[in-house]
């Protein structure tokens, strides 16, 4: 079966290290998404894109990158981590355009905690 | 500019009895609208959407939702409470008037259903 996969599940990293999350994708889908969930702040869009070599930036991008250089993942890097960016990262994706309405598929999350 | 509300952070039901989970939006041109669950330590799942049609939408578990364009709020309901369906329910909005911009998701809902 096709599915979404995140990596690594739980991570602990230090302040200014840069840390990189995994997504991968075997729908072939062509529009990718990473989100942030924050107690009292429910799922917040840190990037996403809608194709190969195609990036947008969310509503909460600061501190935070990626890069699509395949269909299949969409790796999210935090460049210099920091204490605010502990939180867990979901990672989803549709098909069709991106007018399109097709639901999202999402990964089973990577909690980070940076000390 | 697109946005959600999901008016209670926690809403209580016994088991058998009938749920309700609001969900306002604001939009400039008209919505799509989503319904999404979370259980523990698990990425969100696609439970219905509302795009044109019926004002009934009915999904996956026995959910469904009623879209209101007078009050703007798009309600998932359920007729019998499942202790099962004790988990985190987010709706989420798209403009249609703005072309490429992704869904904005609320804060989140979580409902207990007590046995």
């Amino acid at each position: 079966d096709a599915e979404i996969t995140q990596s690594p599940r739980h991570k602990i990293t230090e302040t200014g290290r840069q840390v990189t999350l995994a997504c991968h994708q075997t729908w072939n889908h062509n529009n990718m998404f990473w989100y942030r969930q924050d107690l009292g702040h429910g799922l917040r869009l840190i990037h996403y894109s809608y194709g190969v070599q195609d990036t947008n930036k969310g509503e909460v991008s600061d501190g935070y990158s990626v890069s699509r250089s395949n269909t299949e993942d969409l790796p999210l890097t935090l460049e210099s981590a920091a204490s605010s960016q502990t939180s867990v990262y979901f990672c989803a994706s549709s098909e069709g355009s991106p007018h399109s309405n097709q639901p999202q598929h999402f990964g089973d999350g990577t909690r980070l905690s940076i000390l | 500019a697109q946005s959600v509300a999901q008016p209670e952070d926690q809403v209580n039901v016994a088991e058998g009895n009938p749920l309700t989970v609001k969900c306002t939006y604001s939009v400039s041109g008209n919505p799509y609208l989503f319904w999404y669950v979370q259980y523990p330590n698990r990425g969100l799942q696609f439970l219905l959407k509302y795009i044109t049609g019926d004002n009934l939408v009915k999904g996956s578990y026995g959910f469904e939702a009623e879209f209101n364009k007078s009050q703007t709020s798009f309600h998932l309901k359920k007729p019998s409470a499942l202790v099962s369906d004790s988990a985190l329910y987010f709706c989420a909005v798209r403009d249609n008037h703005r072309g490429n911009t992704p869904l904005v998701f609320g804060k989140g809902t979580r409902l207990s259903v007590i046995a």
